[in-house]
């Protein structure tokens, strides 16, 4: 099946530091990907959608500015976290769809659990 | 209200019992997703339903659109089952909207 592969999976940053995680479609091409939080005993909330060759569309109440997403080709998206803060800690897992599938299985990244100290 | 609505929050079961989790959705849908999210945070999805009925080895996916309700049945559970099980509904633009999920826990 297909496989999305999220870096890294665990991070621990300073506060004021900025935090990259990467997401990748390994085997198949990805127009969309999607980023979701989860902070503890939370469901998942969607962030951002995120469109190759355009600009991120963020959720209400999601920083763009702090959550920077670069989508540049079919295969990479990446979410920076930008002068990170404690409230920043999350558990941060993005999903991709493969653009030939007009209606897909979700594939998830394995996530990323950021702790910023 | 949640858009996604799953039932019961916490479940707890005997090695071998059969299991039933509920999830009903308020809004227009696509397909909806059952996933299973591990303690490490990590997410495998399970199925995708439009319609009717999946199986997958011991477990079984079912979704009735007029009622707009699926269930997620586990047979023969097993300590290995133990996880968070999650329904999610597809969006209008192709993100997901996530049920709290429920937390089962198979006892030997």
């Amino acid at each position: 099946g297909a496989v999305v592969s999220q870096h890294p999976s665990w991070v621990i940053c300073k506060s004021g530091t900025s935090v990259k995680i990467e997401c990748r479609s390994l085997d198949f091409q990805a127009t969309t990907m999607f980023w979701y939080r989860q902070f503890p005993k939370q469901s998942l909330m969607l962030m951002a959608t995120s469109n190759e060759g355009s600009k991120a569309t963020y959720e209400q109440g999601v920083e763009k500015d702090k959550f920077l997403i670069n989508h540049a080709s079919l295969t990479l998206s990446t979410l920076t976290v930008t002068s990170a803060h404690p409230e920043d800690s999350s558990f941060y897992i993005c999903s991709a769809r493969d653009w030939q599938a007009v209606n897909t299985e979700a594939f998830f990244g394995q996530g990323t659990r950021l702790t910023v100290v | 209200k949640n858009e996604v609505e799953q039932s019961p929050q916490n479940l707890t079961a005997q090695e071998g019992e059969f299991i039933t989790i509920n999830c009903s959705y308020s809004v227009g849908i696509s397909a909806l997703h059952w996933l299973q999210q591990h303690p490490g945070g990590g997410i495998v999805s399970l199925f995708m339903l439009s319609s009717g009925k999946k199986k997958h080895g011991r477990l079984i996916a079912t979704i009735n659109i007029q009622e707009k309700h699926s269930s997620l049945h586990i047979t023969a559970s097993h300590p290995r089952d133990s996880a968070v099980y999650i329904c999610a509904v597809r969006g209008s633009q192709g993100n997901l909207i996530f049920g709290k999920g429920t937390k089962l826990s198979v006892k030997p």
